[in-house]
């Protein structure tokens, strides 16, 4: 089972209030991440945890946080955002490379995130 | 650091005919490079990677990909295309701390 799965699909919020997106994979990886996709774009990485600790956090401001409470799940928790955070939230997960070994990450399908 | 450039935006190819996408990386040592494709709304799923082993590399549905050294490159390719393969792929390599660096990406088009 390679499947990474997140809810809601798809997400409508005003700009004061506080909702969480949620992501979840069950392949025993130890290493989770959040990634922002903006239209015909890239996606941009956000947060890295290892072994349910923050590892990587690239200067998201603070009204997004993350939080991994077991090994499984990770979520994200949302809170006055602006109109210019609406875009598609991407949670991946892999092993945690040690050494010189080197793994994939693999993607959920995505949150699409309206803020109005 | 590292880098990727995918050298086209678009691609246009119709059914049945070879598919390129080009991908050129730049990097400081060995590096492990992956092909990601998204469909429309969808998350992005691999397609294939390079890790130091052979130089030419399966993945699914019928795509391929060689590591060229000498040239920087890892270019995908498919035999012939099927409308199914219609698009946005990504260039993906891996740099430190588990970080991938993507390319801006590749929107393949499969004509009938």
């Amino acid at each position: 089972d390679t499947e990474v799965t997140q809810t809601p699909k798809h997400l409508v919020m005003g700009m004061t209030n506080k909702k969480s997106l949620k992501c979840e994979q069950h392949m025993g990886h130890r290493a989770m991440y959040w990634y922002k996709q903006k239209a015909k774009k890239p996606p941009e990485l956000m947060f890295v945890y290892s072994y349910e600790k923050l590892s990587i956090n690239e200067s998201v401001p603070s009204r997004f946080s993350p939080e991994c409470p077991n090994s499984s799940l990770l979520n994200l928790h949302l809170h006055a955002l602006q109109p210019e955070d609406s875009a598609l939230y991407l949670c991946a997960s892999s092993q945690v490379a040690l050494g010189l070994a080197d793994y994939e990450q693999y993607f959920g399908p995505g949150t699409r995130l309206t803020v109005t | 650091a590292q880098s990727v450039t995918q050298l086209d935006s678009h691609v246009s190819v119709s059914e049945g005919t070879p598919v390129l996408l080009r991908c050129n990386y730049s990097s400081s040592y060995s590096p492990s490079l992956f092909w990601y494709v998204q469909h429309p709304n969808k998350g992005l799923q691999l397609l294939l990677k390079y890790t130091s082993a052979a130089t030419l590399v399966k993945g699914i549905n019928g795509f391929e990909a060689e590591f060229k050294k000498s040239e920087t490159s890892f270019h995908l390719t498919k035999p012939s295309a099927h409308m199914s393969d219609a698009a946005e792929y990504f260039c993906v390599v891996k740099g430190t701390a588990r970080q991938l660096t993507f390319g801006s990406g590749t929107q393949l088009t499969v004509l009938p």
